[in-house]
């Protein structure tokens, strides 16, 4: 079955500087990968995927993840936050053998201080 | 991208009564989607994974009987909370996968019970 661990719970930043909320995952198989963001009292939008070809996936709002096969991961990154980027944001996977129900992480919880 | 539309966004019910959502797929077929429960400040949880025109597979620890759950139709699943009590007060949020194992969320439904 697969899992996501993500490694952060709090990730507190100053604005303008560089951010990276880490993701690793376990799946026997072929995996997709996501990243999702959430603001307080509202759904999930999606910020990125991975489903298959180049590893280095562009997403909205200046992210960015790489997909690490060797190393079973899926960071994301920003090289600049803003103070809007404030949010929790949950890593998940899925694959084929789960019928390709989505797992989610435990959240980080991103703070961007002025 | 493909859109799941989910209804209502929000539902306030007396203690004792039942609730149904509906998870709608609009513009592609789901023989499959998944139906999530999210705490304040926790991450997403599966409920189950409702298959067209059979049972749904529930997770370990979700009450069958409590949480019904009917896929009569490729574009409809519904969440039916019976007896609904303060506890079940939760946010509620359904997804369909496609063919190519991409995954798209509903808006959610935040139930409270009173």
């Amino acid at each position: 079955a697969q899992s996501v661990t993500q490694l952060d719970s709090q990730v507190p930043v100053f604005e303008e500087a560089p951010v990276e909320l880490r993701c690793n995952y376990s799946s026997s198989v072929s995996v997709y990968l996501f990243w999702y963001v959430q603001y307080p009292n509202q759904g999930l939008q999606l910020l990125l995927k991975y489903l298959s070809g180049s590893t280095l996936v562009k997403g909205i709002n200046g992210f960015e993840a790489e997909f690490n096969k060797s190393q079973t991961s899926f960071h994301l990154r920003k090289p600049s936050v803003h103070i809007s980027d404030t949010a929790e944001y949950f890593c998940a996977v899925s694959d084929e053998t789960g019928g390709f129900k989505t797992i989610f992480g435990a959240g980080t919880r991103l703070f961007v201080k002025a | 991208g493909a859109v799941v539309s989910q209804h209502p966004s929000w539902v306030i019910c007396k203690s004792g009564t039942s609730v149904k959502i509906e998870c709608r797929s609009l513009d592609f077929q789901a023989t499959t989607m998944f139906w999530y429960r999210q705490f304040p400040k926790q991450s997403l949880m599966l409920m189950a994974t409702s298959n067209e025109g059979s049972k749904a597979t529930y997770e370990q620890g979700v009450e069958k009987d409590k949480f019904l759950i009917n896929h009569a139709s490729l574009t409809l699943s519904t969440l039916t909370v019976t007896s609904a009590h303060p506890e079940d007060s939760s946010f509620y949020i359904c997804s369909a996968s496609s063919d190519s194992g991409d995954a798209f969320f509903g808006q959610g439904t935040r139930l409270t019970v009173v």
